[in-house]
Order: C-alpha cells, then structure tokens, then sequence
C-alpha cells in the first residue's frame, strides 16, 4: 500500500527560526511534492522534484527552499519563518509524469503556526 | 492559473445527485479530481486523460471536453461518505498540476 509520511503533525515556531518539514514516500516514486493549503486558496504548489537532486519552483516559491538528496525524502526549509507562512503543509508523490502515472499520493499534513 | 471550480459549496440530502465543474483558461493534457475528508489528506479519485482514457471510482464518474478545458465531476446517489472538499487539478503538457480552490460539499441525512 502506497504511503507518504511527514515528521510531524503538529509544529509551533517563532518568527525568524529555520524549519525543517520532512517528507518520506516508500513506493519508489520518482516525483515529489510540497504544497501549502490555506482556507479559500486550495492547494497552492511550493516546489516540486522529478529527481533526486532536482528542484523545480512552483507557484508560490518565495522564502522557501527544497532538498532531494535521496529518492525517497523531500524536505522543506523555511530559511527564516514568519507569520504569514502559518499553513498546513502537505507532501505528496507521484510514479513519474508518464501518462496515467501521475496520480498523487499524499502525506497527512503538518499543520505549521508561526507566532 | 489556478482552474475555476464551481459552486464553492453544496449541501446535499442523501440520495440526491450533484455536478462539480472545473474550468481552465489554458490546454489541458490531464484533469484529475481529489477529495479531502476534514482534517485528512487528499485522496484520489479519477484522472481523466487527452484523448478520453479515463481511470478511477466506480461510483463517481466524470467527463472532460478538451475543446473546452472543462471536466464536471458527478456524484450520483450520494452518500453520507461523500462529504468532504473536492479538488480538481489541472495539467497542460509536461508541467506540474495545479489545484483550483476546492467545492465543499456536504450530504446530510
């Protein structure tokens, strides 16, 4: 059964702190995701990887970084935290971008308040 | 650009049918549809592809007009297990898929 993980559930951080969001998918996929999701927006894309090592600006990139340095994990690095990036954040993974194959497993969300 | 889904919202005795739109400004290569259970991650439910290959539910279908940009998601005879907020995602080619804002639905008894 496919599954996704994210380190935590729950996270509370001060304005300026680095943040580290974790994201692990067992199912040897090839393209990973972060998305964030507020009230109204919908899932708005932060970065993608299609490979290990590579990075992809979504929509909304700014004061956030991504690092794929294994098949399998994804992270997310808030570089200095601020309120307004109080969100829930999701992971997700998909096989490839192949045709029928780009069906996205998602994680359970860490629910992310910056104070 | 984010897709236009419509309505934002809908409420729904058990048994009743509803239609969930979803709107692109741009070609599309791929429409797929996600629903989110409150405080659960999304979890698929149908991709339709260019060209008419179509997979997913068994209870819901849906239909996507290429010429249009459109997909419409159906929801017949619905449950109370089908409440929940419903994304659908857009694709245009080799690019990455993008959410439009999501329906809230609700079936009440």
């Amino acid at each position: 059964d496919v599954k996704v993980t994210q380190s935590s559930r729950y996270l509370v951080k001060r304005t300026g702190e680095k943040v580290f969001l974790e994201c692990v998918q067992d199912m040897d996929h090839e393209n990973m995701f972060w998305y964030r999701q507020d009230p109204g927006l919908g899932l708005r894309l932060i970065y993608f990887s299609y490979d290990v090592k590579m990075k992809e600006k979504g929509d909304i990139p700014e004061g956030y970084s991504v690092s794929r340095e294994k098949k399998e994990r994804f992270s997310l690095i808030l570089e200095s935290a601020s309120t307004n990036q109080t969100s829930m954040y999701l992971c997700a993974s998909s096989l490839s971008q192949g045709r029928g194959e780009e069906t996205q497993y998602f994680g359970p969300g860490t629910r992310l308040l910056v104070l | 650009q984010q897709p236009v889904q419509s309505p934002q919202a809908v409420i729904l005795r058990e048994g009743e049918d509803a239609v969930i739109n979803c709107s692109s400004s741009k070609a599309l290569y791929s429409v797929h549809w996600y629903r989110q259970k409150h405080g659960e991650a999304p979890v698929f439910l149908m991709i339709l592809l260019k060209g008419g290959e179509q997979k997913g539910h068994e209870k819901i279908s849906a239909s996507f007009n290429e010429k249009k940009q459109q997909s419409s998601l159906y929801l017949t005879a619905s449950q109370l297990s089908y409440s929940g907020t419903y994304f659908c995602g857009t694709r245009g080619g080799y690019q990455k898929v993008t959410f439009g804002t999501g329906t809230k639905l609700q079936v009440i008894p």
